[in-house]
């Protein structure tokens, strides 16, 4: 089954305690991507990776990095959370960067940070 | 740049009424239109896209959405609602003249009331 997946989906952290939230697709997918979702503001883009080793910053990309050493993974870490980053964090993936296709989404990871 | 509109927080419609959730847009080039749809605690879910071609596109669970590029509005609808249609609706747009990037709308909450 096609799918993306993250880990953990509920997190409740303190200040400053380094977390890595884990995305994984298995659909051989280029393009992968990490968004916040806020009440009110919708889907804000974090990061964003066109392929191995190649990332880029979104809209939002203070307080996070994030890295590509494979195709299927594209984990999102957190060095030194704070209050603000509390959210709903979701990982995307798509075909690559010249299709038409849909974006796929993960179930979420809501992060909580004390 | 590219933006996108859903100008209603929130609609409600009685069950077996038609429903409408509306978006508009804003890009240089010809966009691609998504329409997304995400139930409570689960990841967005891909519904339709408009690409190219006919303006009028049928998706899943009985939406369908109508491109008008002269009014730059891709609004969602179905012929008659369903309590379970209660979730919220994003709209995208991808600009291919600038890349791959996914830009979301704020969301739509949609109450289908019995």
């Amino acid at each position: 089954e096609a799918q993306v997946t993250q880990n953990p989906r509920y997190l409740i952290t303190v200040t400053g305690k380094k977390l890595t939230v884990t995305c994984s697709q298995n659909m051989n997918h280029e393009y992968m991507s990490w968004y916040r979702q806020d009440p009110g503001l919708g889907l804000r883009q974090i990061y964003y990776s066109m392929n191995v080793e190649v990332t880029d910053k979104g809209d939002v990309p203070e307080g996070y990095k994030v890295s590509r050493k494979e195709k299927r993974n594209f984990p999102l870490i957190l060095e030194s959370p704070s209050p603000n980053q509390t959210s709903l964090y979701f990982c995307a993936s798509c075909q690559d960067k010249v299709s038409t296709g849909e974006l796929f989404f993960g179930e979420g990871s809501r992060l909580t940070v004390l | 740049a590219q933006s996108v509109a859903q100008p209603e927080d929130q609609v409600n419609v009685a069950e077996g009424n038609p429903l409408t959730v509306k978006c508009t847009y804003s890009v240089s080039g010809n966009p691609y239109l998504f329409w997304y749809v995400q139930y409570p605690n689960r990841g967005l879910q891909f519904l339709l896209k408009y690409i190219t071609g006919d303006n009028l596109v049928k998706g899943s669970y009985g939406f369908e959405a109508e491109f008008n590029k002269s009014q730059t509005s891709f609004h969602l609808k179905k012929p008659s609602a369903l309590v379970s249609d209660s979730a919220l609706y994003f709209c995208a747009v991808r600009d291919p003249y600038y890349g791959q990037n996914f830009v979301f709308g704020p969301g739509t909450r949609l109450s289908v009331l019995p």
